[in-house]
């Protein structure tokens, strides 16, 4: 089965400053879609990037990117120059075809003025 | 682009009431997943559809939840009766072909149940 890890429940980070977040994920597929959303406080979920496995390019959206190593199975988040808005939970999540989009417990980010 | 739409964004029902929750998903799109999200278990599948037909329904909690999608545009989450550990955030989620796997997610629907 697949699994979607974040090990960091909590992180933070200075207003302007870069902070990355950890996802790590188990899977013997080799064709599947990697996504970290964010939820702010009025729980939408909000897709910030995401990431094809057949490609070696790192996806990048304006201040987000990601580090995408598929041997090592880590997908990296990315956010530089971090600003207020951007405090919120973190999930990192995995698709592969038919199989259901399977999301990690979260890391809660806050930004320090 | 309208996004996927939920309703109600917010409930607040008795323990033993029926509860309905709406969604309408993004034109055009195929699939519809709906999600529950707790503190405890975070966020979990309950049901999926394609074209309108329910694929998986494993992470249906228990027979008091049934979810329907009579059309392309509609589909609705069932609760009956209510208790209150079906307290939750109730997320509806829709995927397109064109949308390079991408699932978008509606702005959820807030359930309490007392």
């Amino acid at each position: 089965a697949q699994t979607v890890t974040q090990s960091q429940p909590e992180m933070s980070v200075q207003e302007a400053e870069t902070v990355t977040l950890s996802c790590t994920y188990d899977t013997s597929e080799s064709d599947y879609y990697l996504f970290w959303y964010k939820q702010p406080p009025s729980r939408q979920m909000i897709l910030v990037i995401r990431q094809e496995a057949y490609k070696q390019q790192n996806a990048t959206e304006n201040r987000f990117s990601v580090n995408f190593q598929k041997a090592a199975k880590s997908f990296s988040l990315k956010i530089s120059d971090s600003q207020l808005g951007d405090a919120a939970m973190y999930f990192c999540a995995y698709w592969a075809g038919s199989y259901q989009l399977t999301f990690g417990k979260g890391t809660k980010l806050s930004v320090i003025p | 682009d309208a996004g996927v739409i939920q309703s109600p964004r917010h409930e607040v029902t008795e323990m033993g009431q029926e509860v309905t929750l709406r969604c309408k998903p993004i034109s055009g799109h195929d699939y519809l997943f709906w999600y529950r999200q707790t503190m405890m278990r975070g966020l979990e599948l309950l049901i999926y559809f394609n074209n309108n037909v329910p694929i998986d329904d494993s992470g249906m909690p228990e027979d008091r939840f049934s979810a329907k999608m009579p059309n392309a545009s509609f589909s609705t989450l069932k609760i009956q009766p209510s208790e209150p550990r079906d307290s939750a955030v109730y997320f509806c989620a829709s995927r397109g072909i064109g949308t390079v796997n991408t699932i978008y997610f509606g702005e959820g629907s807030w359930l309490t149940v007392v």
